[in-house]
C-alpha cells in the first residue's frame, strides 16, 4: 500500500531530447509528489512538486504530468543536456505534520544525457 | 530558498565508538525533521521522524537505542550512532520540512554524511 515504483531503472538520452521517466502508486490517501535530483555523494534537491488537483505543472525544462485515475505521474525533462546527468527520484507523502509528512521514494533513475 | 545543513561531510571512527551528526535549518523552522539511510545506488531508506521537543518516531526495523535523535530545537536535530560497527557504514542524510502556510508539505535535504567504521 505504501509503496511508489518507478522506472525506468537507467534511462540513457542524447542531449536535446526528452527523458521521461515514470512512477506509480498504491496509497490513494497520497497528496503531495515530489521529484528529486542527486549527484553522486550529495543529498537529494527538490526539483519539482505537485498537488492532484492539477494535471501537470511545469517549471522551465521540467515538467511533472498527473493521472489520478490511474495513481501515476510522470517527470519530463526537456532538452536534456549533460548537466542533467543524475539520480532521480520521485517520491510521495500526505500533507500534514509529523509522521504523516514522510517521504514515501521510488527506486530511483539514473539518467545519462549523452552528447 | 531553503537551506539545511549537515556536519560534518564526512566521519571516519573505530569500531566501538560514538558518532554525532548534526543538521541544521539554516534559513527556516523545522517543527519536523527526518533522517534516511542510503546505501551505494540505492534509494533512500527512512530510519525515523524527528519532533522538535518530543521523542523520535522510528521506522520498523530500526534500533531506537543504536541510533539516538534528539531534536532540541526548531533549527537542529542530531543522530547519533551509538558502538558503530562496520555494518553502520553509510551515507546518512537528513531532511527538514518548511511548514509552509497553506498545507506545504516541501521536504530539503541536507548535504549528506558519509560514516566509514572501520
Amino acid at each position: 500500500q505504501q509503496q511508489v515504483k518507478q522506472s525506468p531503472q537507467s534511462l540513457i538520452v542524447q542531449k536535446g531530447g526528452i527523458s521521461i521517466i515514470n512512477c506509480a502508486y498504491e496509497n490513494t490517501a497520497f497528496d503531495y509528489f515530489p521529484w528529486y535530483q542527486q549527484f553522486p555523494g550529495k543529498g537529494p534537491a527538490l526539483l519539482i512538486a505537485i498537488r492532484p488537483d492539477v494535471s501537470e505543472k511545469k517549471e522551465g525544462r521540467f515538467t511533472i504530468s498527473f493521472n489520478k485515475s490511474a495513481k501515476q505521474f510522470s517527470l519530463h525533462i526537456m532538452d536534456s543536456q549533460p548537466g542533467d546527468s543524475a539520480t532521480y527520484f520521485c517520491a510521495a507523502s500526505m500533507v500534514g505534520t509529523g509522521t504523516a509528512s514522510k517521504l514515501t521514494f521510488g527506486t530511483g533513475t539514473r539518467l545519462q544525457v549523452t552528447l | 530558498g531553503a537551506v539545511v545543513s549537515q556536519h560534518p561531510s564526512r566521519v571516519i571512527c573505530k569500531s566501538g565508538t560514538s558518532v554525532k551528526i548534526e543538521c541544521r535549518s539554516l534559513d527556516f523552522q523545522a517543527t519536523t525533521m527526518f533522517w534516511y539511510r542510503q546505501f551505494p545506488k540505492k534509494s533512500l531508506m527512512l530510519m525515523a521522524t524527528s519532533n522538535e521537543g518530543s521523542k523520535a518516531t522510528y521506522e520498523q526495523g530500526v534500533e531506537k537505542d543504536k541510533f539516538l535523535i534528539n531534536h532540541a530545537s526548531l533549527t537542529l536535530s542530531t543522530l547519533t550512532v551509538t558502538s558503530a560497527h562496520p555494518e553502520d557504514s553509510s551515507f546518512y542524510i537528513c531532511s527538514a520540512r518548511d511548514p509552509m502556510p497553506g498545507g506545504g508539505n516541501e521536504q530539503f535535504f541536507g548535504p549528506g554524511t558519509r560514516l566509514t567504521v572501520l
